[in-house]
């Protein structure tokens, strides 16, 4: 069963509307970390944000929050604001322990004027 | 976080020749990570890289085509071997802090 699912290979956003990004995860641990990452066409991959499974609230860094539901196995990034510059490829992925990182297989943001 | 430096950021080689991709950090950090990304695909760890030991290698990947070698706490190099055009792949080091750092990776096309 894979780690991580994110079920949208695609996604659309006008500029400056919102837009949710989905991730649900598999684990059976009960220490676990989520990272978003977002890669430009460029390659690199640039960290955005982080959710520790014991986190009672959910993170937020500037523009970017996710929607961590842990009884539902869901961590969504939820872009506010969209901006031209948004459009890349963004995964999802989770720690188990003090593991390396699993990834999803990605979910591509094209932000349109 | 740390920083890291990671060359070349692209290359295109010729098949049956090897190439070498160093990774940089800006501070002592414990283990490092190698990992491909194949043309529209997720990113898969190749071998996690400690200071003084052997890499540990992942399923599908093996030291003669990928050896790896971390002299210090701070630099790491991968070496992808006698290529081929399935080699072709973006390459990504990374360690980990508070979060997990990438470096800024490296766009191989082999010809």
């Amino acid at each position: 069963a894979q780690k991580i699912t994110q079920t949208q290979p695609g996604m659309f956003v006008q500029e400056k509307e919102a837009v949710t990004l989905d991730c649900t995860y598999d684990t059976s641990d009960q220490s676990y970390g989520l990272f978003w990452y977002k890669q430009p066409s460029s390659g690199e991959m640039i960290f955005l944000i982080y959710q520790g499974s014991y986190d009672e609230q959910n993170a937020t860094e500037g523009r970017y929050s996710l929607n961590f539901q842990k009884a539902r196995k869901s961590a969504n990034l939820v872009i506010s604001a969209s901006q031209l510059g948004d459009s890349a490829m963004y995964f999802c992925a989770m720690r188990e322990g003090y593991s390396t990182l699993t990834f999803g297989k990605g979910t591509m943001l094209l932000v349109s004027p | 976080s740390a920083v890291i430096s990671q060359k070349p950021s692209r290359d295109i080689c010729q098949r049956g020749t090897s190439l070498t991709i160093q990774c940089q950090v800006d501070s002592q950090v414990t283990m490092m990570f190698w990992y491909r990304q194949q043309p529209g695909q997720s990113l898969t760890l190749i071998a996690t890289a400690n200071q003084g030991s052997e890499a540990t290698y992942e399923s599908g990947f093996v030291i003669d085509k990928f050896p790896i070698s971390r002299p210090n706490l701070t630099f790491s190099t991968l070496t992808v071997s006698n290529m081929s055009p399935e080699d072709s792949s973006i390459y990504l080091c990374s360690t980990r802090g508070s979060d997990y750092t990438f470096g800024s990776g490296t766009r191989l096309t082999v010809v």
